[in-house]
């Protein structure tokens, strides 16, 4: 099946730094990719759709610009967490969604803000 | 914003089948009901799908009412490794929401 990994898949980072994390489709090409977070014991909350060589939409009440994202290609899509702070410290998951409308989701990174 | 409605915990014993429910009394006619399962800190498992018609492959049976109004996922044999949350979605095609999901756990 359609696969799709994250990069890192666990990292910590000081407070006020920005942090990227890659999403990438390794074995279909994706017009459209999904960010979720999500905190502990929660549900996954949708961040923003990512369209390839567009801007991103962005769900209410996510930050655009502290929440970067970029999709430059069709197999990867980069979100970069700016100035982080302790409560940015969440589970990232991405997904991407190939031309059959199928998603397949990454495995997710663990970001921890000290 | 999420469209269903789960049961937020069950448990099942092993070996037995595990039935999860699912309430989406307003879904569209073209709306697919998604079910995903997430293993605690890994990303969501895709497990089955369906519009009007009752569908099965190798992980599971997805039954869907003839007013489509609500869903059961079944497990035909749980073993300690269906342990997971799972989630009930209805997907128009365009964007996931997730709801709280079911947190099943198989006991041995």
């Amino acid at each position: 099946g359609a696969v799709v990994s994250q990069h890192p898949s666990r990292v910590i980072c000081k407070s006020g730094t920005s942090v990227k994390i890659e999403c990438r489709s390794l074995d279909f090409q994706a017009t459209t990719m999904f960010w979720y977070r999500q905190f502990p014991k929660q549900s996954l909350m949708l961040m923003a759709t990512s369209n390839e060589g567009s801007k991103a939409t962005y769900e209410q009440g996510v930050e655009k610009d502290k929440f970067l994202i970029n999709h430059a290609s069709l197999t990867l899509s980069t979100l970069t967490v700016t100035s982080a702070h302790p409560e940015d410290s969440s589970f990232y998951i991405c997904s991407a969604r190939d031309t059959f409308l199928q998603q397949y989701f990454g495995p997710g990174t663990r970001l921890t803000v000290t | 914003d999420a469209k269903t409605t789960q049961p937020p915990s069950m448990d099942c014993a092993e070996g037995r089948a595990a039935n999860l429910p699912c309430n989406h009394s307003t879904i569209s006619g073209n709306e697919y009901v998604y079910w995903y399962r997430q293993i605690h800190s890994q990303g969501p498992q895709y497990i089955i799908h369906g519009l009007k018609n009752n569908e099965t492959n190798e992980m599971a049976s997805l039954i869907i009412t003839e007013d489509r109004k609500s869903s059961t996922l079944i497990l035909p044999h749980a073993t300690l490794r269906d342990t997971a949350v799972y989630y009930c979605i209805v997907y128009t095609g365009n964007q996931f929401y997730f709801g709280t999901g079911t947190s099943l756990t198989v006991i041995p």
